[in-house]
């Protein structure tokens, strides 16, 4: 079955530090959804990716799609405080029926 | 205001008691699903919808069944608790249809004893 594996499961930055999370799928992803988690609180969407080598900014954050629609990346640019929580990438395998599959997420915290 | 509801916030369940999670929303998405969310395991899938009337499993579906009489109501059974299902239980939903996201209820945090 569909597999989706995040890397890395931790990451400590000190603040104004950059921070990448990357999220690799076993198979051909129709599109890749990004969410955050913070501490003591649920997921909240992000961002979808669609297209092949798609690159979406949101503010200090920057997140691509794989050429190949099977992996994807987030990253911070200088990070700060509020930044703190859990990534998860998910992919879904088609357009319209399917198992959201999450990664295992990127728990990052962020030393003042 | 629209979203998604799960009862309890909270249960601590004795081990072979049987355990009804409850998830409703009221933004008629079609497609709904349960997660399990352990540390270092991220969110695990458990069982989903696409539609009412159907379900799937997930990769983590044994122990727990699922049943979707109608489009907003998505229940998660324990049928016998065991200290392996403690966990922090999301319910989320979305449409099924192009490219959407999904929404997630605030969590059940579930403890066995």
């Amino acid at each position: 079955g569909q597999q989706v594996m995040q890397i890395p499961q931790y990451q400590h930055v000190q603040e104004g530090e950059d921070f990448t999370t990357y999220c690799n799928s076993s198979t051909t992803l129709s599109n890749i959804q990004w969410y955050k988690q913070r501490p003591g609180g649920h997921p909240v969407f992000l961002i979808q990716l669609v297209k092949s080598g798609e690159v979406k900014k949101q503010k200090r954050l920057t997140f691509q799609f794989g050429e190949a629609k099977k992996n994807s990346s987030l990253h911070i640019t200088a990070t700060q405080t509020t930044d703190v929580g859990t990534y998860f990438c998910a992919g879904l395998p088609d357009t319209s029926y399917g198992k959201l599959t999450f990664g295992q997420g990127t728990i990052l915290t962020v030393h003042p | 205001i629209a979203g998604i509801t799960q009862a309890p916030t909270s249960q601590i369940l004795a081990a072979g008691r049987r355990m009804t999670l409850r998830c409703t929303q009221d933004m008629r998405h079609n497609a709904m699903y349960w997660y399990r969310q352990d540390l270092g395991l991220g969110l695990r899938l458990i069982h989903y919808s696409n539609t009412a009337g159907t379900t799937g499993k997930g990769e983590v579906p044994d122990g727990y069944s699922v049943s979707r009489a109608n489009t907003d109501d998505f229940p998660l059974t324990l049928a016998s608790a065991v200290p392996s299902q403690t966990s922090v239980y999301f319910c989320a939903s979305k449409e099924t249809g192009g490219n959407t996201e999904a929404f997630f209820g605030q969590g059940t945090r579930l403890t066995v004893v």
